[in-house]
């Protein structure tokens, strides 16, 4: 029982063409992360929201935003892929109040 | 930003043997956590310990916690094969901020 999906497994993308990569959950939980995981690299935190509040690291580049139209959905939208983009993108959920976070299988982006 | 440090960078055990890491962080926290990393796969959640605690156990693990020094460790005993993975500690901190150490990984020799 898959509870939180990302989609694609596998994206590759052209140097500066707009990429968006999706993240939906089944746990009904109020907290979403996005992590950028390079090789051999701990996740590195991007954004993540409680309910719809949403809060942006202050190192994220401006390339990254991100939406949360619900609660089940959040999407990372990088606007102008570079070759340093290229890495594993984790998005994870947690509950409130101190609870484990739940991670998809990840999407593995290749800027070509 | 990364919250912690995490040592070692990568441990070799054989089969059978404990393997022990240590996690350090930086700020004040909620609770600490470790998750498990199987190559090329999301993180799986292993254990969390809360600040008020000092010793938590689950299974093979076990996880320690002191706030005064800031760090953490974590024990896997009799180890197997299948924990050849990376470990990730996390620092779950103000406004649900979820941030991870740089990790250890090991390698458990048959």
């Amino acid at each position: 029982d898959a509870m939180v999906i990302q989609n694609p497994r596998y994206q590759v993308t052209q140097f500066g063409k707009p990429v968006t990569l999706s993240c939906s959950q089944t746990l009904n939980h109020n907290v979403m992360y996005w992590y950028q995981q390079k090789s051999s690299q701990a996740p590195k935190l991007l954004f993540h929201y409680y309910d719809k509040d949403f809060n942006n690291e202050a190192d994220t580049p401006d390339n990254f935003q991100s939406r949360r139209p619900n609660t089940s959905f959040c999407f990372l939208d990088i606007r102008s892929p570079g070759l340093g983009d290229a890495a594993m993108y984790l998005c994870a959920t947690s509950g409130q109040g101190g609870t484990p976070a739940f991670f998809g299988q990840g999407t593995r982006l290749t800027v070509v | 930003s990364q919250q912690g440090e995490e040592d070692p960078q990568a441990l070799s055990i054989q089969e059978g043997e404990n393997a022990t890491m240590n996690c350090s962080y930086k700020t004040s926290i909620n609770n600490l956590q470790w998750y498990r990393q199987n190559s090329g796969r999301g993180l799986v959640h292993l254990i969390l310990i809360r600040s008020n605690e000092r010793e938590k156990h689950s299974g093979r693990l076990r996880v320690t916690l002191d706030t005064s020094k800031k760090s953490s460790s974590l024990l896997i005993t009799a180890s197997r094969a299948a924990d050849t993975a990376s470990y990730f500690c996390a620092t779950d901190a103000v406004d649900y901020k979820l941030s991870f150490g740089a990790g250890t990984t090991v390698t458990v020799r048959a």
